[in-house]
């Protein structure tokens, strides 16, 4: 069966610009969680979304958002953008969340800010 | 917060050789994953550990969860370039909270 996936793979975006990301999880799965990845702070969790509703968050400002459709396709949006929020962006789908042993990540999003 | 130590930061080896990796804690935890994530992808569950003192092999990987679990490990017999990446340690409640992670590179 497909696998998790992200797009777009590669983008480049300036200060102050906003960003869309997509992640489309394996069928059936409808739990997506999304993770920021950098050099600095390594993978740290952004938010959990599952049925369409946010149901956990993690310590990030306001300017990273998101959704899930009732397809259970997520995107995340970064408004404002800083140079601090290059990073891989990992999304993750599972068929429960909340402590699901299995996760499937896809193979991310790297953001680059100039 | 419950934080997790992963040493050592880097570790280059030639093939054939073995190599261990170490997950700590500062508390008890449930229950631990190990995942590898390759150059260009994202992690890859390996095994998730969650009794005490509990050994599992995955072909040449040896994973042990400590008796205390506070601590977890990762060996790895006869590496080979294939086993090139990072590997990090993760706990699991409603999130994955991760490790910074070992960079393992096995030089052919």
């Amino acid at each position: 069966k497909a696998g998790v996936t992200q797009t777009p793979r590669y983008l480049i975006k300036t200060r102050g610009q906003q960003v869309t990301l997509s992640c489309s999880p394996i069928s059936g799965h409808r739990s997506v969680s999304w993770y920021q990845q950098t050099p600095g702070q390594g993978l740290q969790f952004l938010f959990e979304y599952f049925s369409e509703t946010q149901r956990n968050k993690g310590n990030f400002p306001g300017r990273f958002s998101g959704r899930q459709f009732s397809n259970s396709r997520s995107e995340m949006n970064v408004s404002t953008l800083e140079l601090g929020d290059s990073a891989l962006y990992l999304c993750a789908s599972s068929l429960t969340g909340l402590g699901a042993n299995v996760l499937t990540f896809g193979a991310g999003s790297r953001l680059t800010v100039l | 917060t419950q934080l997790l130590e992963q040493s050592p930061q880097f570790l280059s080896i030639q093939e054939g050789e073995n190599l261990t990796v170490y997950c700590n804690s500062s508390s008890v935890f449930s229950s631990l994953q190990w995942y590898r994530q390759e150059p260009g992808e994202g992690p890859v569950l390996l095994v998730t550990v969650v009794t005490g003192g509990e050994v599992k092999k995955l072909k040449r990987l040896t994973f042990q969860f400590g008796d205390a679990r506070k601590d977890s490990s990762l060996h790895i017999t006869a590496a080979q370039p294939g086993d090139t990446g990072l590997y990090l340690c993760a706990l699991l409640d409603y999130k994955l909270s991760f490790g910074a992670g070992t960079t393992v590179t096995v030089r052919a």
